[in-house]
């Protein structure tokens, strides 16, 4: 039973490049989260996606943007990327119908901004 | 933004010593979730605790919850050289299923 997967591992994008980070779910889940995590911090909620549409959204600006497709997998895009986007980036996946219970967290993916 | 603190920052145990952590948060919860992290990787699920809860235990790990002072503690017990990890501390508000996480408590386990 595969966990939640996440491509690229490491990702170096320079400054104004548009970047699309990929998420697989757990087997059985259909609800997915992203996460940015800067060095030295806590994860920060980015947005939620159900159904194929952004149910909750965090602090973040409009140049961070999400999709779901149909088998539940899920992308992350960021326009005009800036230095201060160097950072973990964390997928999430959780059932919609398991109220509290945990997330399950892929690998993540570093990306670098130069 | 952060929900709240994790206390102490770091933290340096010598191996079977028990180690024990912090968390405070600033709103209402529905439940409070410790997650521990190895080298910037993934985070894993450690333990659950609902708001209506107190103490809850999970092998070596036991959690306490106090809503009043809207504070909760991680104790692990026995510790060994794999719990070496940051811990995070994250709260799930009511109808609000993101998690919010604290600042995280680096534990070294010394050898």
């Amino acid at each position: 039973d595969a966990g939640v997967t996440q491509s690229p591992t490491h990702l170096i994008k320079t400054r104004g490049q548009q970047v699309t980070l990929r998420c697989s779910p757990k087997s059985g889940h259909d609800t997915v989260s992203w996460y940015q995590q800067a060095l030295g911090q806590g994860p920060q909620f980015i947005f939620q996606y159900y159904e194929e549409e952004e149910r909750q959204r965090g602090n973040f600006p409009d140049r961070f943007s999400g999709h779901q497709f149909p088998n539940y997998s899920s992308e992350l895009n960021v326009n005009a990327l800036l230095l201060g986007d160097s950072a973990l980036y964390l997928c999430a996946s959780s059932s919609i119908q398991h109220y509290n219970s945990p997330l399950h967290f892929g690998n993540g993916t570093r990306l670098t901004v130069t | 933004s952060q929900q709240g603190e994790e206390d102490p920052q770091a933290l340096s145990i010598q191996e079977g010593e028990n180690a024990t952590m912090n968390c405070s948060y600033k709103t209402s919860i529905n439940n409070l979730q410790w997650y521990r992290q190895n080298s910037g990787r993934g985070l894993v699920h450690l333990i659950l605790i609902r708001s209506n809860e107190r103490e809850k235990h999970s092998g070596r790990l036991r959690v306490t919850l106090d809503t009043s002072k809207k504070s909760s503690s991680l104790l692990i017990t026995a510790s060994r050289a794999a719990d070496t990890a940051s811990y995070f501390c994250a709260t799930e508000e009511f109808g609000n299923e993101k998690l919010t996480f604290g600042t995280g408590t680096r534990l070294t386990i010394i050898p």
